[in-house]
């Protein structure tokens, strides 16, 4: 069936810091994919999604890019703030039926000052 | 519109006990979904309502647990004689299915589980 896989955490980073969290996906058509986060206390809320190959999702500063040669939807953001400290969970949906949500195990962020 | 509702957000019950979550999905949302979600790990889908249907259960879903959702608005999730292992953060998600595009599910808060 459909997986989703991510970089696995926790990851630390300082203030202004790039960031990169990998994420690749198995699926046996052309999904859509997504990036969602929860913070502290919140529910998942969707931060970006790229609908066919190299689209490119953007939003508060971050982006991802759908290389459907590499299986791959790599969250990236230049400069971090201490605010971006949560949980990133990678996703993918089908095009049929439920086009529910498969989820990757979530990788959580810290930002120090 | 206030999004996904989910109440109780916390409960905590007995092994054995019967327990029932209640969502209150965006009012213009026909689909709504059921996910569970353990400490450390991504959501787990469980099941899926298009209007009143239930047209998709999970594995995950034993028959101690059953979900409804009468008029195709709110839904409740009901467990059976729960078990140490249901202890899980419940997400409720609804969407508006139009037909094409990407179907982007919004999440209630969760209703978190804790059996003793």
């Amino acid at each position: 069936g459909d997986s989703v896989t991510q970089m696995e955490g926790p990851v630390t980073l300082s203030e202004e810091a790039f960031l990169t969290i990998n994420c690749t996906y198995t699926a046996t058509g052309y999904p859509s994919l997504f990036w969602y986060v929860q913070y502290p206390g919140e529910g998942l809320q969707l931060l970006l999604k790229a609908t066919k190959a190299d689209d490119k999702g953007s939003n508060k500063g971050f982006e991802a890019t759908y290389r459907k040669e590499t299986t791959s939807f790599h969250l990236e953001k230049g400069s971090v703030q201490v605010s971006d400290s949560a949980v990133y969970f990678c996703a993918l949906s089908d095009h049929q039926g439920a086009q529910k949500l498969v989820f990757g195990q979530g990788t959580r962020l810290t930002i120090n000052p | 519109d206030t999004g996904v509702s989910q109440d109780p957000r916390h409960k905590i019950t007995k092994r054995g006990q019967n327990v029932t979550f209640r969502c209150d999905p965006i009012s213009e949302h026909n689909r709504l979904y059921w996910y569970r979600q353990t400490l450390g790990q991504g959501p787990e889908f469980l099941t899926y309502f298009q209007n009143e249907a239930q047209l998709e259960k999970s594995r995950l879903l034993s028959d101690r647990f059953s979900a409804e959702r009468p008029k195709g608005s709110f839904s409740t999730l009901e467990i059976q004689r729960t078990e140490q292992g249901d202890s899980a953060m419940y997400l409720c998600a609804s969407s508006l299915d139009q037909g094409s595009g990407a179907n982007v599910l919004t999440f209630g808060a969760g209703s978190r589980l804790t059996v003793l």
